[in-house]
């Protein structure tokens, strides 16, 4: 199984909202990672974490908050967007961060749509 | 600020012709992979390279890895329209923490 299920598949939420973007794998990797995707243009990271622990934030605004829940599980926390911040978002799980050439393992992605 | 660079951005070609993705970076690196991505969906990988001179293939897909010319190549050969999508480079750097993709090469096979 080699599956990062992502959920909701799309969303659409007000500029007030708070609402959460959720990850999951089984895969028994202790690395994930948020990515940003604008149409037409290449993903851009977020967020990693390293066995739970973020390791990486790469100058994310604070209206996103990610979560790293267990091992198995990754949240992005949404509050207070903005319209731009309408992109498709992406998560993605490796067996761990620098080891090899260990293959990165994307979800399907969360369409979101801020109104 | 590490660049990932490919070229063509975009490509139109015809059933049956070769052709060669160009991915250019602007640090060291020995480790870089290929995705592929369908419109409206998620990335798909196809190859992990792990050092210079490596060479990996799959069906009509080869990559290859050049880390002193910090080059990497996508070669297709004998073109079907299976593989029209977009495709991206992505190299791993940051205390092999962060995977930057490049600009993407948005493929077109024309049956």
């Amino acid at each position: 199984d080699t599956e990062v299920t992502q959920t909701p598949k799309h969303l659409v939420m007000g500029m007030t909202n708070k609402k959460s973007l959720k990850c999951e794998q089984h895969m028994g990797h202790r690395a994930m990672y948020w990515y940003k995707q604008k149409a037409k243009k290449p993903p851009e990271l977020m967020f990693v974490y390293s066995y739970e622990k973020l390791s990486i934030n790469e100058s994310v605004p604070s209206r996103f908050s990610p979560e790293c829940p267990n091992s198995s599980l990754l949240n992005l926390h949404l509050h207070a967007l903005q319209p731009e911040d309408s992109a498709l978002y992406l998560c993605a799980s490796s067996q761990d961060v620098g080891l090899g050439g260990n293959t990165i393992y994307f979800g399907e992605g969360s369409w979101l749509t801020v109104v | 600020e590490l660049k990932v660079e490919q070229n063509p951005l975009f490509l139109s070609m015809q059933e049956g012709k070769n052709y060669t993705i160009y991915c250019n970076y602007s640090t060291t690196s020995d480790r870089l992979y290929w995705y592929r991505q369908d419109p409206g969906k998620s990335l798909e990988s196809l190859f992990v390279l792990l050092s210079n001179g490596a060479v990996k293939q799959e069906g009509r897909l080869m990559a290859s890895l050049d880390t002193k010319a910090r080059l990497s190549t996508l070669h297709i050969t004998a073109a079907v329209h299976d593989l029209s999508a977009t495709y991206f480079c992505a190299l791993l750097s940051g205390g092999y923490q962060k995977v930057t993709f490049g600009t993407g090469t948005k493929l077109q096979v024309i049956p």
